[in-house]
C-alpha cells in the first residue's frame, strides 16, 4: 500500500541549530513531493515542492529537501533554526502522472520544538 | 496573499445532527479538496471537486457525506447524521492548476461532536 512514513514525531533542537526532519516514501513509481508546515491554530502552509528535475529544491523560510530516488526519501533541512520555526511540519505526496495531483497522502507529521 | 477561509472555526454538536462546514476557496481556483485529521492522526484526502462535479472521494467519503458548491465562492460539506467518529479537523483546500499548481489550505474547522 501507498504510504508516507514520518520516522520522529517529536524534534528538540536549539536556536541557531541546524534541522533536518527524515520522510520515506512507498510507491512504485516518483511521486511529486511536499512539506507543508502548520503553526498552532494556522492552516497547512507548504514550504516547497518537488515535481522533477533538480532534486534539491529551496523553499519558503529557508528551507530545503532533497529528493533521494534510491532511498525514497525527501529529508527537509534548515542550516539554522529560527524560534519561530516551532511547529508540525508534515511530507506528503501525490502519485506522478496522477490526474489528480490535489489528492495527498500525508505522513503522520513531525512536531518541531525549537529551546532558546 | 488570497487565502482559503473556512467558518466556523469550531463547531459543537450532538450526535445524529446535521452539520455544514464552510469553505470559500482563493477566487480564481477551479479544484477543491476536503481533507479531515482526527486527533493524533494523519491528516486525510476526503473529497475532490472539479466543474461541479465530484472527481474523486475515499472511502471516509460514505453516504453521510456531501460536498456542494451552492453559489461561485462558497464550497461545503454537509454530514447528515454525525457519529462520534466524526470528531476531527476538517481542512477545506483549493487550487488554481490541475497538475503543478500548490494546494492551498484553509486554517481548518474543529468538528466535536457529544
Amino acid at each position: 500500500a501507498q504510504s508516507v512514513t514520518q520516522p520522529d514525531i517529536h524534534i528538540t533542537v536549539s536556536e541557531g541549530a541546524s534541522l533536518e526532519l527524515r520522510c520515506n516514501y512507498s510507491y512504485g513509481a516518483t511521486p511529486y513531493l511536499f512539506w507543508y508546515v502548520q503553526s498552532p491554530g494556522q492552516g497547512l502552509q507548504l514550504l516547497l515542492k518537488y515535481f522533477s528535475g533538480d532534486t534539491l529544491v529551496q523553499g519558503i523560510k529557508g528551507f530545503e529537501a532533497e529528493f533521494k530516488r534510491s532511498q525514497s526519501s525527501f529529508n527537509l533541512r534548515k542550516p539554522s533554526v529560527h524560534w519561530s520555526d516551532a511547529a508540525e511540519y508534515f511530507c506528503a505526496v501525490a502519485l506522478e502522472g496522477s490526474s489528480n495531483t490535489g489528492k495527498l497522502i500525508f505522513g503522520q507529521g513531525t512536531t518541531l520544538q525549537v529551546k532558546p | 496573499e488570497p487565502e482559503v477561509t473556512q467558518t466556523p472555526s469550531h463547531q459543537v454538536t450532538q450526535m445524529g445532527q446535521e452539520v455544514i462546514l464552510r469553505c470559500v476557496p482563493i477566487s480564481n481556483h477551479l479544484y477543491f479538496y476536503w481533507y479531515r485529521q482526527i486527533l493524533g492522526q494523519k491528516v486525510e484526502f476526503l473529497v475532490s471537486f472539479y466543474n461541479n462535479e465530484i472527481s474523486e472521494k475515499s472511502e471516509i467519503f460514505d453516504d453521510q457525506f456531501s460536498v456542494e458548491r451552492p453559489d461561485g465562492s462558497n464550497f461545503t460539506l454537509k454530514i447528515r447524521s454525525t457519529k462520534l467518529e466524526d470528531s476531527a479537523m476538517y481542512f477545506c483546500a483549493s487550487k488554481n492548476d490541475r497538475v503543478s499548481g500548490p494546494l492551498h489550505f484553509g486554517n481548518g474547522t474543529r468538528l466535536t461532536v457529544t
